[in-house]
């Protein structure tokens, strides 16, 4: 079976601009979540998706913001981008019932703002 | 809060050799613990899972056993690879469900492996 898609691989974004990221989980699964990825801090939770709801949210400024389709799909996007923003930015899909017990990574989108 | 502590790395071993990775970590409730590795380039891959105390994981020779009483999941394999070299993370996500915990994996930073032949 399929595993986790992320699109794209890379982007390039200048200061100021907005970016949109893409994650398709694994199939029957209903839950992504979004993690950012820098050498200085490691593996932050940014939010949690469910059933095209956010039931979970991270310590992220409201730049960062998220959805979810009906197909459970999910979205991220970074709007006034800036330099610290660069970082490997990764979905991961799960069942979604109560917590986490099995969770499947992408490949993750390397974003790098210049 | 939740949080989860790492041996300091990097850790760099000959073929063979016997690895151990340490993790301790500080939780409510009853966490699941999960050892993840990822490979340069490329996303987290989950290697192994523990749910409850007691639990051992196991996959491709590695093993972690869940022990409550020392709230640890040490990382063990016997003979290692180059081929394993990568980085390797430990996590938990919190047991009981609900709130923030949806979703959640809580990581340590990454102990770096690298093994040489």
């Amino acid at each position: 079976k399929a595993g986790v898609t992320q699109t794209p691989r890379y982007l390039i974004k200048t200061r100021g601009q907005q970016v949109t990221l893409s994650c398709s989980p694994i199939s029957g699964h209903r839950s992504v979540s979004w993690y950012q990825q820098t050498p200085g801090q490691g593996l932050q939770f940014l939010f949690e998706y469910f059933s095209e709801t956010q039931r979970n949210k991270g310590n992220f400024p409201g730049r960062f913001s998220g959805r979810q389709f009906s197909n459970s799909r999910s979205e991220m996007n970074v709007s006034t981008l800036e330099l610290g923003d660069s970082a490997l930015y990764l979905c991961a899909s799960s069942l979604g019932q109560g917590a986490v017990t099995e969770a499947f990574f992408g490949q993750g989108t390397r974003l790098t703002v210049v | 809060g939740n949080s989860v502590t790492q041996m300091e790395g990097p850790v760099t071993l000959s073929e063979e050799a016997f690895l151990t990775i340490n993790c301790t970590y500080t939780a409510t409730g009853y966490p699941s613990l999960f050892w993840y590795v990822q490979y340069p380039g490329e996303g987290l891959q989950l290697l192994l899972k523990a749910t409850k105390a007691d639990d051992k994981g196991s996959n491709k020779g590695f093993e972690a056993t869940y022990r409550k009483e020392t709230t640890s999941f040490h990382l063990e394999k016997g003979s290692v690879q180059v081929s394993d070299s990568a980085v390797y993370f430990c996590a938990l996500s919190e047991g009981m469900g609900g709130g923030t915990s949806y979703g959640k994996l809580t990581f340590g930073q990454g102990t770096i492996l690298t093994v040489h032949p």
